[in-house]
């Protein structure tokens, strides 16, 4: 069974920039949330998408955007880029059956790096 | 305000020694627990978790022990190996629903030294 993909792997920006990032979860997979890694934070939580509809959110900004397609695969916008969104941005994808805990299975990342 | 610490920025150990990582919360509706391994230019790896009901649970060579009164968790590998060098996250949910968002500390580099 594939892993979760994310594309791009890296990205160069500049600073006022738009971004989009892309995820394919595991084939069967309903829940894909967003994770955003720095040095100084460690993994922070930006956003869930189940079933095309945004469920859970992290304390970041409006810049910061997402949304899911039918085919569960999903993608997240950042806007206006701003030195400090340099960083690494994980997608973790889960089976998400109500009422237990689902494991989640991350992807490699994508590398954003804002000049 | 850091809901999950790891205050442990690195770790060195000799190969086949005992590895023990720390974890602390303060989120008491957190009951279910995971630790993640990462290596450099992979996304974090699943290893192993434990619900709050439980106090302990084993897999090989890694076992995680948890004390809810003190918030503490802890992650044992033994014996270490080499292989074993990498960025060790802890994790916690609290399981509201089907709540997937899971709260990580800033993650312990372990070393372990042939």
């Amino acid at each position: 069974k594939a892993g979760v993909t994310q594309t791009p792997r890296y990205l160069i920006k500049t600073r006022g920039q738009q971004v989009t990032l892309s995820c394919s979860p595991i084939s069967g997979h309903r829940s894909v949330s967003w994770y955003q890694q720095t040095p100084g934070q460690g993994l922070q939580f930006l956003f869930e998408y189940f079933s095309e509809t945004q469920r859970n959110k992290g304390n970041f900004p409006g810049r910061f955007s997402g949304r899911q397609f039918s085919n569960s695969r999903s993608e997240m916008n950042v806007s206006t880029l701003e030195l400090g969104d340099s960083a690494l941005y994980l997608c973790a994808s889960s089976l998400a059956a109500s009422g237990s805990y689902n494991e989640q299975f991350f992807g490699p990342g994508t590398r954003l790096t804002v000049l | 305000d850091q809901q999950v610490k790891q205050n442990s920025p690195s770790l060195s150990v000799q190969e086949g020694r005992i590895s023990i990582l720390n974890c602390d919360y303060t989120n008491s509706m957190f009951d279910y627990f995971l630790w993640y391994k990462k290596y450099p230019a992979e996304g974090p790896t699943f290893l192993i978790s434990i619900s709050s009901i439980k106090d302990k649970n084993e897999d090989g060579r890694f076992t995680v022990f948890l004390n809810k009164s003190a918030k503490h968790l802890s992650l044992h590998i033994v014996p270490s190996q080499p292989g074993d060098s990498a960025v060790y996250f802890c994790a916690a949910s609290a399981n509201t629903g089907a709540n997937s968002k899971l709260t990580f500390g800033k993650g312990i580099t372990l070393s372990v030294r042939p």
